[in-house]
């Protein structure tokens, strides 16, 4: 099962969007309503941001936002802070009913 | 409040076993999904294996099936993970997480197990 396709770096300044792609396959993105987004800050453990595409876990400011086309999603925040910079994961369920990630992306806002 | 709690950090030479500890507390343990998590030095995450803790039914990436060990023991709620023969590409930050529904998305993290192995 190859890693779902990320981009490698954003960035974007404080005020502004910034939309993170996630491209899988029609075995895995495509395929469910099962994409997941994390975001990562240094020396700590992921933090689920995005659940289900869209969904928001209880906590989680409105400033991020998830969607869906075929294969590819995206990860979408707006209103940019300086505490966003993070690493930032997708992941899919796989028609294996495996898990697998995407290679990770890092945001800078500037 | 849901809390996992990872063992601390290990030093092995390669061809040691070792077994790391993931103890859930704050909820009833039986019921979520545990999964394992590999982040190997500057790298991204990769899923290993989910183990449910009711019955021990334990799915595992093709990746690391036959290279790991996912148990747990839920009359302590504890999750493991689990190494015969250690190699130096084993050394990462290995994190435990509970499925929100089964493992397809994880809600709540432990702080991490680092492992390093080295001769």
């Amino acid at each position: 099962q190859s890693a779902l396709t990320q981009p490698a770096s954003v960035s974007g300044s404080p005020g502004q969007s910034i939309t993170i792609s996630c491209t899988g396959t029609s075995s895995d993105v495509g395929g469910y309503n099962y994409v997941s987004w994390y975001q990562q800050h240094p020396g700590k453990a992921p933090k689920l941001m995005i659940y289900d595409v869209f969904n928001r876990p209880s906590g989680v400011s409105n400033r991020f936002s998830g969607s869906k086309s075929g294969n590819t999603a995206s990860l979408t925040i707006s209103g940019l802070q300086t505490e966003d910079e993070a690493d930032y994961y997708c992941s899919s369920y796989t028609s294996s009913s495996t898990l697998v990630f995407g290679g990770g992306t890092k945001l800078t806002v500037l | 409040e849901v809390q996992l709690v990872q063992s601390g950090a290990e030093v092995k030479k390669p061809g040691e076993s070792l077994k790391i500890s993931c103890e859930g507390s704050g909820y009833t343990f039986t019921i979520s999904w545990i999964g394992w998590v590999r982040q190997m030095p500057g790298k991204g995450l990769e899923w290993m294996g989910s183990i449910y803790p009711g019955d021990s039914d334990t799915r595992y990436s093709p990746s690391f099936q036959g290279q790991v060990t996912i148990s747990a023991d839920k009359s302590i709620s504890t999750a493991y993970l689990q190494w015969s023969s250690l190699k130096a590409s084993d050394t990462a930050m290995y994190y435990c997480a509970r499925g929100r529904v089964f493992w397809r998305d994880f809600d709540y993290w432990g702080q991490g197990t680092l492992v390093t192995v080295s001769s």
